[in-house]
């Protein structure tokens, strides 16, 4: 079975800090692994993906996350945050092949403090 | 390219009554999925439809059900709403399901507030 545990449920960071949001995943295959962002009473955004071509991925906004097998980790990062990250962030692995579920972490939300 | 286009964005029901919700995914994509957002549970997946099947299913009781019609449009409903059912409903669409890192792209959501 699949699944993804988000260590932090609130972080907080000083606006041009680096930003870390931790992710260990669990799949009994090779995953495929996102990252979704969710603003105040909006839908989500995609991140960035791992599709096992590059274990580190660069996507918008400066964010990037490194798989790292050994560790069953996907961390996300950017090196400076801004006021406009402050929001709410979800790890999600994909179930697999023939059925396209995905499995969310429970969250963690981002406060950029000025 | 619009995107994935859910209405109504706001639903306030009472209890026992049923609801029906709508989403348009974008263009050119087949699968859509379902997914409700609560404070306690979290993200969770509802259904997933692609060319008018129902492919798999979350854990959910009898009373959420869905559909997807033939251009590729999908409804979501409730019947017999109870107060927990008030939650955020997303709706995700993909271009090509079962294949592996494909994206899913999200609509805004039904807000539904069951009263």
């Amino acid at each position: 079975a699949q699944s993804v545990t988000q260590l932090d449920s609130h972080v907080s960071v000083s606006e041009g800090t680096p930003v870390l949001l931790r992710c260990n995943y669990s799949s009994s295959y090779s995953p495929s692994l996102f990252w979704y962002v969710q603003h105040p009473n909006k839908g989500l955004q995609l991140l960035l993906k791992y599709t096992s071509a590059a274990t580190l991925v660069k996507g918008i906004n400066g964010f990037e996350a490194e798989f790292k097998k050994s560790e069953t980790s996907f961390h996300l990062t950017k090196p400076s945050a801004h006021m406009s990250d402050a929001a709410e962030y979800f790890c999600v692995v994909s179930a697999p092949l023939g059925s396209y579920k995905l499995i969310f972490g429970s969250g963690t939300r981002l406060l950029v403090r000025p | 390219k619009a995107g994935v286009t859910q209405t109504p964005r706001y639903l306030i029901k009472t209890r026992g009554q049923q609801v029906t919700l709508s989403c348009s995914p974008i263009s050119g994509h087949r699968s859509v999925s379902w997914y409700q957002q609560t404070p306690g549970q979290g993200l969770q997946f509802l259904f997933e439809y692609f060319s008018e099947t129902q492919r798999n299913k979350g854990n959910f009781p009898g009373r959420f059900s869905g559909r997807q019609f033939s251009n590729s449009r999908s409804e979501m409903n409730v019947s017999t709403l109870e107060l927990g059912d008030s939650a955020l409903y997303l709706c995700a669409s993909s271009h090509r399901p079962g294949q592996g890192a494909t994206e899913a792209f999200f609509g805004q959501g039904t807000r539904l507030t069951v009263v």
